[in-house]
């Protein structure tokens, strides 16, 4: 079976510094890969994904991840924290490739905050 | 704002009940999906919609059940329900064009509370 598992249920940084959230994968056919992110009381919106091809994906609001194979990871991150990043950030694993359905299979989230 | 929609926004209901949560996907998605977000499981799969026939199942228990409409819309009827099915509980839809990597868009969810 596929899963995600996010190091760090809670990351803290100040305004301007470096995000760094971490995401390791677990699968046995080369995986299809998501981050989405939470705001309080809203539902879940795609930051990224990784299907196939660059290595290096860009999404929104200035994240972007990178997919290492030989790590097998998928980490996310943002040059210079705002404060309207402060959320819930989930990865998540597509298990289509194993079972043939869409269902993703998210981590446990890492709730980050940003300190003025 | 994703273009799906859920109602209600809050339930609140007592052991033992019934209830029937409710969503529309984006325009054009055919694929419904329900996710459970609860703080002991996290975001779990429920059950999957793909143009009115059920595609897959995830850890939904028989007390649940679902169904998608001619028009789309898909309902969750949660039975018999318990103080642990009290958690939130969020649909999504896609196109469901691109085998595994089409983007799911989530709607805003709804709360159900077990008293």
């Amino acid at each position: 079976a596929q899963s995600v598992t996010q190091l760090g249920s809670h990351v803290s940084v100040s305004e301007g510094a470096l995000v760094l959230l971490r995401c390791n994968y677990s699968s046995s056919v080369p995986p299809y890969l998501f981050w989405y992110v939470q705001y309080p009381n809203q539902g879940l919106q795609l930051l990224l994904k990784y299907t196939t091809g660059a290595t290096l994906v860009k999404g929104i609001n200035g994240f972007e991840a990178e997919f290492k194979k030989s790590e097998t990871s998928f980490h996310l991150t943002k040059p210079s924290a705002h404060m309207s990043d402060a959320a819930e950030y989930f990865c998540a694993v597509s298990a289509y490739r194993i079972q043939g359905a869409q269902k993703l299979v998210f981590g446990q989230g890492t709730r980050l905050t940003i300190n003025p | 704002d994703s273009g799906v929609t859920q109602t209600p926004k809050h339930l609140i209901t007592a052991t033992g009940q019934r209830v029937t949560l409710r969503c529309s996907p984006r325009s054009g998605d055919l694929s419904v999906y329900w996710y459970q977000q609860s703080l002991d499981q996290g975001l779990q799969f429920l059950i999957q919609y793909y143009n009115g026939e059920e595609r897959a199942k995830g850890n939904i228990l028989e007390r649940f059940s679902a169904q998608q409409f001619p028009d789309l819309h898909s309902e969750l009827n949660l039975s018999s329900l318990e103080l642990g099915d009290s958690a939130l509980y969020f649909c999504a839809s896609s196109v469901d064009i691109s085998g595994g990597t089409d983007t799911q868009y989530f709607g805003p969810g709804t709360r159900l509370t077990v008293l």
